[in-house]
């Protein structure tokens, strides 16, 4: 059974860069054909896509957080990780990470997520 | 971007009830229609995919169906368990999310 399990810090300064982790466990991150996501809730909204990444490196970003958003892998952790550079309140959200299955180019959809962990933008 | 609405946002319902969920792409989706059920305080669980088939180990209470650009989710009898919220996703767009509450 794969699971999936954020950390980081919950609680970001405004302007500063939001770092979080996802440990992958039950599986490698490197086997199978699986996208590596984040993807957030704000509270009282809807879900909102932040990115992936597929084991071999290739990324791929929501074109309204792109010039902000870092993907990346670690795989002798079989962890994954985002970077959110200058963040501010509207980046205040409950951040999962979650695997997804790609039956073709650019179709994706989510097996397994992550428990979520919140993060708070605040000075 | 496709853009997805679901509605109602919130459903009042009973024990035993059917209810039914739509979601509406801005544009043609194909059959690549996902549906998630969120507890409060849980991650989404991932029920339906390619718009009708059921995840390994979800109940036969829940069945989607639709094309094009009109999508539905269907819970046959409502169990306790089933009150929560509900979202239909294609690919990096999700829809608002559905409320089911006791009525």
């Amino acid at each position: 059974q794969v699971q999936l399990q954020e950390s980081g810090p919950g609680l970001v300064k405004p302007s500063q860069t939001l770092s979080l982790s996802c440990n992958v466990s039950g599986g490698s991150i490197t086997s199978g054909d699986y996208y590596w996501n984040w993807i957030r809730h704000h509270r009282g909204k809807g879900l909102e896509w932040i990115g992936n990444i597929y084991h071999s490196g290739p990324t791929d970003y929501n074109p309204s957080l792109k010039s902000r958003v870092t993907i990346s892998l670690d795989m002798s952790k079989n962890q994954f990780s985002l970077k959110l550079t200058s963040v501010t309140a509207a980046d205040t959200a409950v951040y999962y990470c979650a695997r997804a299955i790609a039956p073709l180019r650019g179709i994706f959809y989510f097996d397994y997520w992550g428990q979520g962990t919140p993060v708070t933008v605040s000075s | 971007d496709i853009q997805m609405t679901q509605s109602p946002s919130t459903l009042s319902a009973s024990v035993g009830d059917r209810v039914t969920i739509t979601c509406r792409a801005s544009q043609h989706i194909g059959g690549w229609l996902a549906w998630y059920q969120q507890r409060p305080g849980k991650a989404p669980k991932l029920l339906i995919y390619k718009t009708s088939s059921l995840e390994n180990g979800v109940s036969t209470r829940f069945s989607g169906s639709g094309s094009g650009t009109e999508f539905t989710l269907t819970i046959s009898s409502l169990q306790p368990d089933d009150f929560a919220t509900y979202f239909c996703q294609q690919s990096g767009s999700f829809g608002q999310g559905t409320r089911v509450e006791i009525k």
